[in-house]
């Protein structure tokens, strides 16, 4: 168990719909990492938030947004989903001064159909 | 282009026999270079890092080496074990924003 939380585990929705995807750091971790992995193109990286801040993207598409809040968890959003959305994402954390060993969660499916 | 490249899709070896995962970059610039495991349904599992000032960091039965003038990475298990079959990830940093970017991933069997 990394420490790293993510809910939902799974999600199953329609396209044009939107979805939250959860993520709750590593106690003490203040970077939070969004990854997505599908088949085709790998584990690829979205976005960073330092301490609330954002602080790189990455693939990340414009119908995509994503927020880290005061307590430190981040949400992911995704809008007007379409079917090449279906992918695994995966949220990581690090700590202040350990930023180059990033802890993932379990990951949050999603299927859109 | 892919910045990070693993050339194998797979790996089988026997138990108590060394794996050698393998994996190349383009980017001279990296700072760091990791390796994470991911078993199925799971988030990938931070293994063993290297800096790139070094060229081998040993953990237990895992071993990383780094040879930057091939701009080559390698992940040595050994002996190895049923338990470490799962898909084998490497992994760069570079730059402020430490961004992970992966490698496509090694499947490895290790076969009792």
């Amino acid at each position: 168990d990394s420490g790293v939380t993510q809910t939902p585990k799974h999600l199953i929705t329609a396209t044009g719909q939107r979805v939250t995807l959860r993520c709750s750091p590593r106690s003490g971790d203040l970077s939070v990492y969004w990854y997505q992995q599908s088949l085709d193109q790998g584990l690829q990286f979205l976005i960073q938030y330092y301490n609330g801040e954002e602080r790189a993207k990455g693939n990340i598409l414009e119908r995509f947004s994503a927020q880290q809040f005061p307590d430190l968890h981040s949400e992911l959003n995704l809008s007007s989903l379409e079917l090449g959305d279906s992918a695994l994402y995966f949220c990581a954390s690090s700590a202040p001064l350990e930023s180059e060993t990033q802890y993932f969660g379990p990951g949050t499916r999603l299927l859109v159909l | 282009d892919q910045q990070v490249k693993q050339n194998s899709p797979s790996l089988s070896v026997q138990e108590g026999r060394i794996s050698i995962l393998n994996c190349d970059y383009t980017n001279s610039m990296f700072d760091y270079f990791l390796w994470y495991k991911k078993y199925p349904a799971e988030g990938p599992t931070f293994l063993i890092s290297i800096s790139s000032i070094k060229d081998k960091n040993e953990d237990g039965r895992f071993t990383v080496f780094l040879n930057k003038s091939a701009k080559h990475l390698s992940l040595h298990i050994v002996p190895s074990q049923p338990g470490d079959s799962a898909v084998y990830f490497c992994a760069v940093i570079g730059g402020s924003n430490y961004k992970l970017t992966f490698g496509k991933g090694t499947l490895l069997t290790v076969n009792p």
